[in-house]
């Protein structure tokens, strides 16, 4: 049973550019969340997505926005990147209506470094 | 607000000595509460987590957390710590499916 992945691994970008990053959801799960994790700090919840709608979103402007597909894949895309994007980006996913939707499963990150 | 506090950044035990990583949170309502652990350039795996019912909740790896509600507080312990588990600790809190909020991490490193 795959679990969560996540594409690219790492990543290069420079000031202004746009970035689009991927995740495939563990099987049978039907929610996606990303969150944003700055060196020595704790993951910070971006937003998350069921039935391919943005259902909660964290304190992130605008620039950070989503995607989910019908086969539950999501993506996240930040434009106008700045240095202070550069993190690791982790998508998790989870069962919703059940108790354990809070239980989510991470993938392994895409480290996003902006120069 | 919700909110989660690791008051610390770093520990250090020697391997075989008993462990204790501190978890403090602010939550409107009887929370979900999790302990995730991250080795370098991984994402996060899941611990152990407290939904409801026993206060004392097992997990993989040996370790367990003790949900206290009057202190609010969530420690994660594991008797006799191996080298292995040199990684950092996230508590974290959330409910319902909704965002899980994280706390700072805690760097553990074990002496050998």
């Amino acid at each position: 049973d795959a679990g969560v992945t996540q594409s690219p691994t790492h990543l290069i970008k420079t000031r202004g550019q746009q970035v689009t990053l991927r995740c495939s959801p563990k099987s049978g799960h039907d929610t996606v969340s990303w969150y944003q994790q700055a060196l020595g700090q704790g993951p910070q919840f971006i937003f998350q997505y069921y039935e391919e709608e943005e259902r909660q979103r964290g304190n992130f402007p605008d620039r950070f926005s989503g995607h989910q597909f019908p086969n539950y894949s999501s993506e996240l895309n930040v434009n106008a990147l700045l240095l202070g994007d550069s993190a690791l980006y982790l998508c998790a996913s989870s069962l919703n209506g059940r108790r354990g939707a809070n239980e989510q499963f991470f993938g392994p990150g895409t480290r996003l470094t902006v120069l | 607000a919700q909110s989660v506090t690791q008051p610390d950044i770093h520990i250090t035990v020697s391997e075989g000595a008993s462990l204790e990583l501190r978890c403090n949170y602010s939550y409107g309502a009887t929370p979900y509460l999790f302990w995730y652990v991250q080795s370098p350039g991984q994402g996060l795996q899941l611990l152990l987590k407290y939904f409801s019912g026993d206060t004392l909740v097992q997990g993989i790896k040996g370790f367990e957390a003790e949900f206290k509600r009057s202190q609010s507080s969530f420690n994660l312990r594991k008797p006799s710590v191996h080298w292995s588990d040199a990684a950092e600790y996230f508590c974290a809190v959330g409910r319902g499916g909704n965002k899980l909020t994280f706390g700072t991490g805690t760097q553990l490193k074990v002496e050998l």
